[in-house]
């Protein structure tokens, strides 16, 4: 079965940066494009980025446009997430999930928490 | 950008309906999902396209969409679906994901 497994996150200081990764199981991973998702403390969930299955096309929010890099590496089936210039409100749980044509995610890992602090 | 509207929360007794509504300017246009959330774990799609449901979602999950609202119903409500419900669309002027701020269901 599909299996997605974030792994990166930590306790980092502000303006630092921090990469996140995914592991992805049970499926072609080159097939689907893949998301970028967090969940702050206190708020809700919020899409961060897409990238396409081949890799070519990425979408961002606009609350991490400019800081955030999202790519893959298909030999691997392995997601990446690049955050530069860490800000205390980019603390929160981090999650992968593949995208289901029609606009949604059909399958999350369990998230990686990332906690901005000085 | 778009925004969707969740009642933060919602209670009911154990076999009752609950009910969670999401608000959205002609949200019946676009396709909506839902997505169940417990502490600690991976979020869980339960409806897709308004009011389809993954394979292993229960019967008990069902999704309407029209005019300005959404909903989410869950019939004959179990202990085990005391959760945060998260209601989702794609922006399409934007290209953005969006979702609602979320209900927490509460059993009772």
């Amino acid at each position: 079965q599909v299996h997605l497994v974030e792994s990166g996150g930590g306790v980092v200081q502000p303006g630092r940066s921090l990469r996140l990764s995914c592991a992805a199981s049970g499926y072609t991973f080159n097939s689907y494009s893949m998301n970028w998702l967090r969940l702050a403390p206190g708020k809700g969930l919020e899409w961060v980025t897409l990238i396409s299955h081949d890799g070519i096309k990425m979408f961002y929010a606009d609350s991490v446009k400019g800081r955030f890099t999202i790519s893959r590496d298909n030999s691997k089936n392995t997601l990446y997430l690049h955050i530069n210039s860490l800000r205390l409100e980019d603390t929160a749980v981090y999650y992968c999930a593949r995208y289901r044509a029609g606009g949604s995610f059909d399958y999350w890992g369990r998230g990686t928490l990332v906690t901005v602090s000085s | 950008s778009y925004v969707l509207t969740q009642p933060p929360s919602v209670s009911v007794t154990p076999g009752e309906t609950a009910r969670i509504t999401c608000g959205g300017n002609r949200i019946g246009s676009k396709g909506v999902h839902w997505y169940q959330h417990k502490t600690g774990q991976a979020p869980v799609m339960v409806i897709y396209d308004d009011n389809d449901r993954p394979s292993g979602i229960p019967e008990r999950f069902s999704g309407s969409n029209s005019g300005n609202t959404a909903t989410l119903t869950i019939s004959g409500v179990e202990a085990g679906d005391e959760a945060d419900y998260y209601c989702q669309v794609w922006d399409s002027i934007s290209d953005h994901w969006v979702f609602g701020g979320g209900t927490k269901l509460t059993v009772l």
